[in-house]
């Protein structure tokens, strides 16, 4: 399974746009790239995924470079809210999950 | 559509004990997934599993835990003579499809276990 490198936390401003970074350099060509979030001690919830192509859903928009080996998630209005733990991960059939960013909104 | 269930939500055990948890899927979901994450840490995978069938369990200690699908009924992850190091939140997940497709995989609420 790729690794992915996340930064260690990131504020944001409610109401801004949160633009969380991943790096994969190592990903394969069927590897797709997901995000989740952890809300203090809850469960971690699916936001967005993709392979190639930038996706957009309710939620989020995430951008993938052309290379395959960077994305972005982008929550254009962040609330309070989306303080939570933001995973990136790639896989094909398992999950690993590294550390995450932590996102803190602020008012 | 009921989502992951979990139960129970909280597992007190003294060392020595066995704990029992238990993972309900998501209707129509064949795949279960179970991981661990320890205090101020991220979710480590121990275990994948597909009805009846244990397919990677690459993550899972080498003594005292075992995880089981069985055909009817939920999923089961055992751990025998708890230790204090076992504390942790143990969460499920539960995805349509697996290997070597790739599929969403929806979370349960985690069990909580704490060893005295």
């Amino acid at each position: 399974d790729a690794k992915t490198t996340q930064p260690t936390s990131m504020d944001c401003a409610e109401g801004r746009a949160a633009n969380l970074p991943c790096n994969h350099s190592t990903i394969s060509g069927n590897e797709y790239v997901y995000w989740y979030r952890q809300i203090h001690s809850q469960g971690p919830q699916y936001i967005i995924h993709g392979l190639k192509n930038n996706e957009t859903n309710e939620m989020a928009s995430l951008i993938i470079t052309e290379d395959r080996k960077s994305s972005t998630l982008i929550l254009p209005h962040a609330t309070l809210r989306d303080t939570a733990v933001y995973y990136c991960i790639v896989y094909a059939g398992k999950s690993t999950f590294g550390d995450g960013t932590t996102l803190t909104v602020k008012p | 559509n009921a989502g992951v269930m979990q139960n129970p939500r909280h597992l007190v055990r003294r060392r020595g004990q066995e704990a029992r948890l238990r993972c309900s899927p998501m209707k129509g979901h064949s795949h279960v997934y179970w991981y661990r994450q320890l205090p101020e840490e991220g979710l480590k995978f121990m275990v994948y599993l597909q009805k009846e069938n244990i397919i990677d369990e690459s993550g899972m200690p080498k003594e005292r835990f075992s995880a089981e699908f069985p055909k009817e009924g939920p999923s089961i992850l055992r751990i025998q003579q708890v230790v204090r190091g076992d504390s942790a939140a143990y969460f499920c997940a539960s995805s349509l499809r697996g290997a070597p497709d790739t599929d969403t995989q929806y979370f349960g609420p985690g069990t909580r276990l704490t060893v005295l």
